[in-house]
């Protein structure tokens, strides 16, 4: 069975564009959760999707939004990109929310902003 | 102050040492309390995980969960040059869905 796969894998933006970025997860899967990884901050939970629905939300800006697509796919986009913006963003799947918490990880699309 | 802490390290150690990984949280409310493994240039990959308080074993790796002191344990026995990796907890409530909340994450290097 295939993992998560995560779209583009690196990423070079601009001060102020705008980046999205895609994540489709395990088959079967319907459950997908958004991670920002810095070396300052660690992990931190961007937002979690489940049925199309945004079920639960990090304490990110509003810069940060997602959606989920019917088939389980999701993107993740922010809008006016800073420097400190720059990570590794991370796409988690699971088969739905909750217990127990087994999620997959993709290996990520690093997001540099210059 | 952050609601889960973990050493980053790093820790460095021979070949089959016997390594003890921690964190501490402030949270009660967390239940599950997962581990797992990143290596360079890759995503975390979920090594094993236990609710509520108690030990579980998997192969050479063990983990502890003591809720009344609020810390958690990783052991991993007989130590390979493979298990050289960043080594994150983390933790989820039962309300929270697939919400988790991350350690640091502690570098280790397993040296022949």
């Amino acid at each position: 069975k295939a993992g998560v796969t995560q779209t583009p894998r690196y990423l070079i933006k601009t001060r102020g564009q705008q980046v999205t970025l895609s994540c489709s997860p395990i088959s079967g899967h319907r459950s997908v959760s958004w991670y920002q990884q810095t070396p300052g901050q660690g992990l931190q939970f961007l937002f979690e999707y489940f049925s199309e629905t945004q079920r639960n939300k990090g304490n990110f800006p509003g810069r940060f939004s997602g959606r989920q697509f019917s088939n389980s796919r999701s993107e993740m986009n922010v809008s006016t990109l800073e420097l400190g913006d720059s990570a590794l963003y991370l796409c988690a799947s699971s088969l739905q929310p909750g217990t127990p918490p087994e999620q997959y990880f993709g290996p990520g699309t690093r997001l540099t902003v210059t | 102050q952050k609601e889960v802490e973990q050493d980053p390290g790093p820790l460095s150690v021979p070949e089959g040492a016997i390594v003890s990984l921690n964190c501490t949280y402030s949270n009660s409310a967390f239940q599950y309390f997962m581990w797992y493994r990143q290596y360079s240039r890759k995503g975390p990959e979920l090594l094993m995980y236990t609710y509520s308080s108690g030990n579980k074993e998997d192969g050479r790796f063990t983990a502890q969960v003591d809720k009344s002191s609020k810390y958690i344990s990783l052991f991993i026995r007989d130590s390979q040059p493979s298990d050289s990796a960043t080594y994150l907890c983390a933790m989820s409530q039962e309300t929270s869905g697939s919400r988790l909340t991350f350690g640091e994450g502690t570098q280790l290097t397993v040296n022949p």
